[in-house]
C-alpha cells in the first residue's frame, strides 16, 4: 500500500545515455512533481505538473522531460545524460492548492 | 531571487529539552510555509504546514509559528526523544515569487538528540 513509489531505486549509467525513472501515486492526487537532491542534500524543484498544467523550473535543461500517462503517473525522460545529473532524484505528489506533499523513497542516480 | 535561511547545519539538543529551529527567508511572499523531516536514504516526510494568515499551529509535540513581518517561521519540538534525530526542512510555497505548487526548501537542519 505504499502511497508514492519510484523505480528504480538506484541507477547507474554512463554519460551519453538516455535513462527514465518512474513514479507512481494511489493518493489520488492531481499534482505530481519531481525534485532533484544534491550532493549537498539541497533540494531542488525541478517539475509541477497537473492534468492542466506543467510547470517547468526555468533552471532545469531541456534534456529533462517529464512525462504523464495518467493522473497517477509521472516519469521522468533524461537524455544525453552528464556527470552533472548525478543525485537523488524524488517524485512526490499532493492536492492541488498548498497542501501537504508526500515523497517517493528518491532514485539515486550516478553517471559515470 | 529567493533565499532560505535555516540555523547552523547541526544542532544538539539534550533529551527532554526543546528543540527549536529557525527559516528564514527573503526575497519571497510565500502563501505557506511547510516544515518536513528528512532520515538518512528517505524522501521527506510531511510534518506542519502554516498559511500566511496563520500564526502558530500545533501537533502532538510539535509547534511552528509564522511571522511574515519578520519572514521567520520557528519549529519546535518539546520533551524532545533521540527518535527525533533527524534533518528538518523548511519548504516555502505560493504567493509572490513561488511557481505553482512547487516547495522551494532551506537546506535543512541536522537535529542531534542526545540521551
Amino acid at each position: 500500500d505504499t502511497a508514492v513509489s519510484q523505480t528504480p531505486k538506484y541507477l547507474v549509467t554512463q554519460m551519453g545515455n538516455d535513462k527514465s525513472i518512474k513514479c507512481e501515486q494511489n493518493l489520488g492526487h492531481d499534482t505530481m512533481y519531481w525534485y532533484k537532491q544534491d550532493s549537498k542534500k539541497f533540494l531542488k524543484i525541478m517539475f509541477s505538473y497537473n492534468n492542466k498544467e506543467l510547470i517547468i523550473n526555468e533552471t532545469v535543461p531541456n534534456r529533462f522531460s517529464p512525462k504523464s500517462p495518467d493522473k497517477a503517473h509521472l516519469n521522468l525522460h533524461i537524455n544525453s545524460l552528464e556527470l552533472g545529473d548525478s543525485a537523488v532524484y524524488f517524485c512526490a505528489s499532493s492536492l492541488t492548492g498548498g497542501r501537504a506533499q508526500y515523497f517517493g523513497p528518491g532514485t539515486r542516480l550516478t553517471v559515470l | 531571487s529567493q533565499k532560505i535561511e535555516q540555523n547552523s547545519e547541526a544542532l544538539n539538543i539534550q533529551e527532554g529539552k526543546t528543540a527549536t529551529l529557525t527559516c528564514n527567508y527573503t526575497n519571497y511572499s510565500p502563501a505557506y510555509l511547510q516544515w518536513y523531516r528528512q532520515d538518512p536514504g528517505r524522501g521527506p516526510v510531511f510534518l506542519l504546514l502554516i498559511r500566511e494568515n496563520e500564526k502558530e499551529k500545533r501537533k502532538e509535540r510539535l509547534k511552528v509559528t509564522f511571522d511574515t513581518t519578520l519572514k521567520q517561521s520557528l519549529f519546535h519540538i518539546t520533551a524532545s526523544q533521540p527518535a527525533d534525530s533527524a534533518t528538518y526542512l523548511c519548504a516555502l510555497g505560493g504567493g509572490v515569487g513561488g511557481g505553482a505548487d512547487g516547495l522551494t526548501f532551506g537546506k535543512g537542519t541536522h537535529l542531534i538528540i542526545q540521551p
